[in-house]
């Protein structure tokens, strides 16, 4: 069965800092890939989403970057985080759109 | 991507059965309505997905009228459990590269 691994669970950063999260999926192959970010009480917003290796778009103009050096591992980065930086931090997988998205346990991540 | 309207937040009690709204009038005809469930600090939660008439499953059912312009999510007989933030979505219906976007959903608060 596919399994989905996000780490850490939860995050307390200075300002400035980098930031590096690590989300891996086991069990499938060429998996869609995904970051959203969810303030508090907000909705999810998309953050990136890739179809390959290498290959990442991205949603949102910010100050965050996010990679996928290998088939099943999606790495969202931060040179210098900022206050508005922090929320929950979730990576998800799927085959495509229509076959429903499997969500990671999230971190999250408080910008001090 | 077309657009999801649904109620900020619903109020029922154990036992009842409660019906969440969607509305998306300009679905496209490759789209699919998928709905998920989200706790908090957990990633939401596939919980079903149609096309058009009903879908059925083990949680729950899922109506969609004939013009799909809108769709019903049926949770039967809620429990304390079932509270909890619903999502509703539509997305392509193929293995395509477009990502999912998340609204503010509904907070469905269930009472003892």
């Amino acid at each position: 069965s596919q399994t989905i691994h996000q780490w850490p669970a939860t995050l307390v950063q200075p300002v400035g800092s980098p930031l590096s999260l690590e989300c891996t999926v086991e069990g499938t192959s060429n998996p869609n890939l995904y970051w959203y970010r969810q303030a508090a009480g907000r909705g999810l917003q998309l953050l990136f989403y890739s179809v390959g290796i290498g290959q990442i778009s991205s949603e949102v103009p910010q100050n965050l970057s996010a990679s996928r050096p290998q088939d099943r591992q999606f790495i969202l980065s931060s040179k210098k985080l900022l206050l508005s930086d922090s929320g929950f931090y979730l990576c998800a997988w799927s085959k495509g759109s229509s076959y429903g998205y499997t969500f990671g346990s999230g971190t999250r991540l408080t910008v001090v | 991507l077309a657009k999801t309207t649904q109620p900020i937040s619903m109020d029922s009690y154990e036992g009842q059965e409660v019906n969440i709204t969607c509305s998306h009038n300009n679905i496209a005809t490759n789209d699919y309505i998928t709905w998920y469930q989200q706790f908090p600090s957990q990633g939401p939660r596939f919980i079903i997905q149609g096309y058009k008439t009903k879908v059925t499953n083990e949680v729950a059912s899922l109506f969609i009228p004939a013009d799909r312009k809108s769709s019903t999510l049926s949770l039967p007989r809620v429990s304390l459990s079932d509270t909890a933030v619903y999502y509703c979505l539509v997305n392509l219906g193929d293995t395509g590269r477009r990502a999912l976007t998340f609204g503010s959903g509904t907070r469905l608060q269930v009472q003892p």
